[in-house]
């Protein structure tokens, strides 16, 4: 069975600076996609960025890029110039080519600071 | 264009009652799903539905849980009898169709209180 896990339950950082949100998964199959979700308070939940994995390139959505190495099976989030609305729970998501259980990780809060 | 709408957003009830929850996907969209979240962790899958079809209920505890997307387009979830540990948030979320690349749309959820 997949699993993900993201080992940072709660995260802060400065406005505008920049912060890595850290993800791993398990999976012996060698195609499927990756995801991070955002949840801001209240809110509900956003798709932030998606990554192939047959794609090497790393994913950038403006501020937000990924570290993909896929060896590793690691999958972490960069947040650039960090904003404020950045405040919010982070979900890394991980689901199989073949298969639309897509499977999330406990995710991590993370609070941007004035 | 609306998103994806769930009501109630929250419920309170005593256990051994029964609840139901409605979920109107993005229009067009042809797959909808159904999680549950529980407190500091992510959304868990219960049920998808391929139009009206329930195409994966594996992990739906079907001795208390039930749903239904007549017509394929809103649905319902519905636990009856609900127990203390069914207290969670059940978010519903949309995709144009069941593809592994497709994005997810998720409505706001409905966060259940069980006495």
């Amino acid at each position: 069975a997949q699993t993900v896990t993201q080992s940072q339950p709660e995260m802060s950082v400065q406005e505008a600076e920049t912060v890595t949100l850290s993800c791993t998964y398990d999976t012996s199959e060698n195609n499927y996609y990756l995801f991070w979700y955002k949840q801001p308070p209240s809110r509900q939940m956003i798709l932030v960025i998606r990554q192939e994995a047959y794609k090497q390139q790393n994913a950038t959505e403006n501020r937000f890029s990924v570290n993909f190495q896929k060896a590793a099976k690691s999958f972490s989030l960069k947040i650039s110039d960090s904003q404020l609305g950045d405040t919010a729970m982070y979900f890394c998501a991980f689901i199989q080519y073949n298969n639309n259980d897509m499977r999330f990780g406990a995710g991590t809060r993370l609070t941007v600071k004035p | 264009e609306a998103g994806v709408v769930q009501s109630p957003r929250y419920k309170i009830i005593e256990k051994k009652q029964p609840v139901a929850f409605w979920c109107n996907p993005i229009s067009g969209h042809n797959t909808l799903y159904w999680y549950l979240q529980n407190l500091g962790q992510g959304p868990e899958l219960l049920i998808r539905y391929e139009n009206e079809e329930a195409v994966d209920d594996s992990q739906l505890p079907k001795d208390r849980f039930s749903a239904e997307r007549l017509k394929g387009v809103d649905s319902t979830l519905k636990i009856q009898p609900a127990e203390l540990g069914d207290s969670a948030v059940y978010l519903c979320a949309s995709s144009l169709d069941g593809g592994a690349r497709e994005t997810q749309y998720f409505g706001p959820g409905t966060r259940l209180l069980v006495l």
